[in-house]
């Protein structure tokens, strides 16, 4: 198993810029979900899905938009790129919502906007 | 937005020393607490999951214990070693779909 892939690990973007940031599973997770880690504050979550055809925000949920056709992915798109979007993002999946479940997480995606 | 806080936020410590850190959280509406180890340009890793008040969960050198009546979880390490720096993430869950971590403790072994 691949286990959590992300694409890409690095991009750089300008203001205004569009992008989507690509997560894919294969160990039919049903629940996957994007952090975003920024020095000094751990990782932020900022969409969920608990299941292909749904979808919940996080905490930090603004400027950001999420889809789940399939349960193996999960992409992030950024719809107008800002620098305070610059950070690294994680995407993680585990096989159920509940939160007594470990999470695996991808290896990063390395975003930075100027 | 539910507070997690990790002590200290850094730890520099010998080759052979034991080391611990703390994390708290909310007492109310407990449902489960993570603890994740990450190391530098890697993803990180699940150490334990956490569900009951006095759990203690043990992995190698590595032991971590739970209290959700007061609302803190204690991660220890025994004998450190260089290749036990990384950062220690733990994250709280309240029963909903949401994993609400802390900042961190980011420790370095030196040799």
């Amino acid at each position: 198993n691949a286990g959590v892939t992300q694409t890409p690990k690095f991009q750089v973007l300008k203001t205004g810029q569009s992008m989507t940031l690509q997560c894919a599973q294969d160990m039919n997770h049903e629940y996957m979900s994007w952090y975003r880690q920024d020095p000094g504050m751990g990782l932020r979550l900022i969409h969920y899905s608990v299941g292909a055809g749904i979808t919940d925000q996080g905490e930090v949920p603004n400027g950001y938009n999420v889809s789940r056709s399939t349960t193996e992915d999960f992409p992030l798109r950024l719809l107008s790129a800002a620098p305070s979007q610059t950070s690294v993002y994680f995407c993680a999946s585990s096989y159920s919502g509940q939160g007594a479940v470990k999470q695996y997480f991808g290896p990063g995606t390395r975003l930075t906007v100027t | 937005i539910l507070n997690v806080e990790q002590s200290p936020q850094s730890l520099h410590v010998q080759e052979g020393d034991s080391t611990n850190f703390t994390c708290s959280f909310p007492s109310s509406n407990f449902y489960a607490l993570h603890w994740y180890r990450w190391e530098t340009a890697k993803s990180p890793e699940a150490l334990f999951v956490m569900t009951l008040n006095g759990d203690e969960k043990k992995k190698g050198r590595i032991s971590a214990t739970l209290n959700t009546k007061e609302g803190y979880s204690y991660l220890y390490i025994k004998g450190s070693q260089p290749e036990d720096s990384a950062t220690y993430l733990c994250a709280f869950n309240n029963a909903g779909n949401m994993l609400t971590f802390g900042g961190g403790t980011r420790l370095m072994v030196k040799p």
